[in-house]
């Protein structure tokens, strides 16, 4: 059975420092891995997607890398803003069932 | 606009009571999901729908059901058969099964 998990479950920095945040799988046979963003009280904002066959994708300040052997994926966000402060989380989807198997979350603040 | 519509944001039901959460999205996407979130546990899949009139349980199905009658909406009914209703339940939706998924903004259920 699919496990996914993000250490750590907080994390808080101050504005302007380069971040990253983790999340490790247990069963390397992945589909797709997904980054989302979630402000309290919200649904989530599709952030990245990276493809099993992909090593990295970026999008503006944010760049998400899959290692699939290791069963790792990290999310970096360069020159972290107030506007960043969210719960990010990570999803693998296994295929064959279409169904993501989400981590509980890593709540970043970012402090001014 | 293209998205996911959930309505209402809040929902509250005495005990006993049936309840149905709506979600619609004219994105023209084939696959619909209904997820819930439990503060500290992290998105759990309750249903799925790949294609219209068809659907698979997912996680916790047990006193949820759903319906595909039309490709843009997925209802979901909370049954008195559910022992902890309270929760936030999120719609989502993908072009087909393992392509991104992308959220609506979630319907926050209370029950006493």
């Amino acid at each position: 059975k699919q496990e996914v998990t993000q250490i750590p479950a907080a994390l808080s920095v101050p504005e302007g420092e380069n971040l990253v945040l983790n999340c490790s799988f247990t069963d390397s046979a992945i589909y797709n891995l997904q980054w989302f963003r979630q402000d309290p009280g919200k649904g989530l904002t599709s952030l990245l997607l990276i493809q099993s066959s992909q090593r990295e994708q970026t999008s503006g300040r944010l760049n998400a890398s899959l290692d699939k052997s290791s069963g790792r994926s990290t999310l970096y966000i360069a020159a972290s803003q107030p506007g960043d402060s969210a719960t990010y989380l990570c999803a693998v989807d296994g295929g064959g069932s279409e169904k993501l198997v989400f981590g509980k979350g890593t709540k970043l603040t970012v402090n001014p | 606009d293209g998205g996911i519509t959930q309505s209402p944001k809040y929902l509250f039901r005495k005990e006993g009571q049936n309840v149905t959460l709506s979600c619609e999205q004219n994105l023209n996407h084939d696959a619909m999901y209904w997820y819930r979130q439990d503060p500290g546990q992290g998105l759990r899949l309750i249903y799925y729908s790949q294609i219209v009139n068809d659907f698979q349980k997912g996680d916790i199905a047990e006193g949820y059901s759903v319906s595909r009658e039309k490709k843009e909406s997925f209802p979901l009914t909370v049954t008195s058969a559910q022992k902890n209703p309270t929760a936030f339940y999120l719609c989502a939706s993908s072009r087909r099964g393992g392509d991104e998924q992308y959220f609506g903004p979630g319907t926050r259920l209370t029950v006493t």
